[in-house]
C-alpha cells in the first residue's frame, strides 16, 4: 500500500529565508507526486506535480520540488519565502500512476515570521 | 479559472440527522471525488465517482454514506445518520482524464 510521510508538522521561518518541506513516500508501483497548499479557510490548491521526466519540478508562487527515486522523496523548496506563504502544505501520491485516488501526508504548517 | 464550488461552507447538525453536502464540479470534468479532513488529521479519500457510478470507495465510506449526481451539474454527499465522529471538513474534487484534482473550499460539518 502507498503511504506518505511528512517529517515536520510545523516549520517556522523568517521572511526571505529559504525553506524546505520534507516528504517521503512508499509505493511498490510508479506513482504521481503532488504538493498542495491550503491557505486558512480555503480549499486545497495544487502547487506542483511530478509525473515523469525531469526530476526538478517548478510550480506556482516560486516553489519547486525534486523527485528522488532512490530516496523515495519529493521535498518542496523555496529560496525566499514571504509572509503570504504561511499555510498548510500537503504532499500527496496518486496510486497506479494516475490522477485518481490521492493519499495525503499529514501536512506541514509553514509559519513565516517578519 | 473554473472552480469547484461547495455549499454550504459550514453545516451544523444534530447527531442522528441526515445531511447533504453539495458540490458543483468543474463543468467539463468527468471524475468526482469526496475527501474529508478531521480536525488535526490527514486528508482522507472517501469515494470516487465516474460515469454515474462509484469507481472506488474507502473503508470509511460505509452504508451511512451515499453519493449522487442528481443532474448534470451537482454532485452530492449524503450522510444518513450523522455521528459525532463525522465532524470534519469535507472536500469535493473533480478532474478530467488528464488533469490533477481540483478541490473546492470545503464544507465544515459539525455534529453536536
Amino acid at each position: 500500500a502507498q503511504s506518505v510521510t511528512q517529517l515536520d508538522s510545523q516549520v517556522p521561518v523568517f521572511e526571505e529565508a529559504p525553506v524546505e518541506l520534507r516528504c517521503n513516500y512508499s509505493s511498490s508501483v510508479s506513482v504521481y507526486l503532488f504538493w498542495y497548499v491550503q491557505y486558512p479557510n480555503q480549499g486545497l490548491q495544487l502547487l506542483l506535480k511530478y509525473l515523469s521526466g525531469s526530476t526538478l519540478v517548478k510550480g506556482i508562487n516560486g516553489f519547486e520540488a525534486e523527485f528522488n527515486k532512490s530516496q523515495t522523496s519529493f521535498h518542496l523548496r523555496k529560496p525566499s519565502v514571504h509572509i503570504s506563504d504561511t499555510a498548510e502544505y500537503f504532499c500527496a501520491v496518486s496510486v497506479s500512476g494516475g490522477y485518481n485516488k490521492l493519499i495525503f501526508g499529514a501536512g506541514t504548517r509553514l509559519a513565516v515570521h517578519p | 479559472e473554473p472552480e469547484v464550488t461547495q455549499t454550504p461552507s459550514h453545516q451544523v447538525t444534530q447527531m442522528g440527522q441526515e445531511v447533504i453536502l453539495r458540490c458543483v464540479p468543474i463543468s467539463n470534468h468527468l471524475y468526482f471525488y469526496w475527501y474529508r479532513q478531521i480536525l488535526g488529521q490527514k486528508v482522507e479519500f472517501l469515494v470516487s465517482f465516474y460515469n454515474n457510478e462509484i469507481s472506488e470507495k474507502s473503508e470509511i465510506f460505509d452504508d451511512q454514506f451515499s453519493v449522487e449526481r442528481p443532474d448534470g451539474s451537482n454532485f452530492t454527499l449524503k450522510i444518513r445518520s450523522t455521528k459525532l465522529e463525522d465532524s470534519a471538513m469535507y472536500f469535493c474534487a473533480s478532474s478530467d482524464d488528464n488533469s490533477p484534482l481540483h478541490f473546492g473550499n470545503g464544507t465544515r460539518l459539525t455534529v453536536t
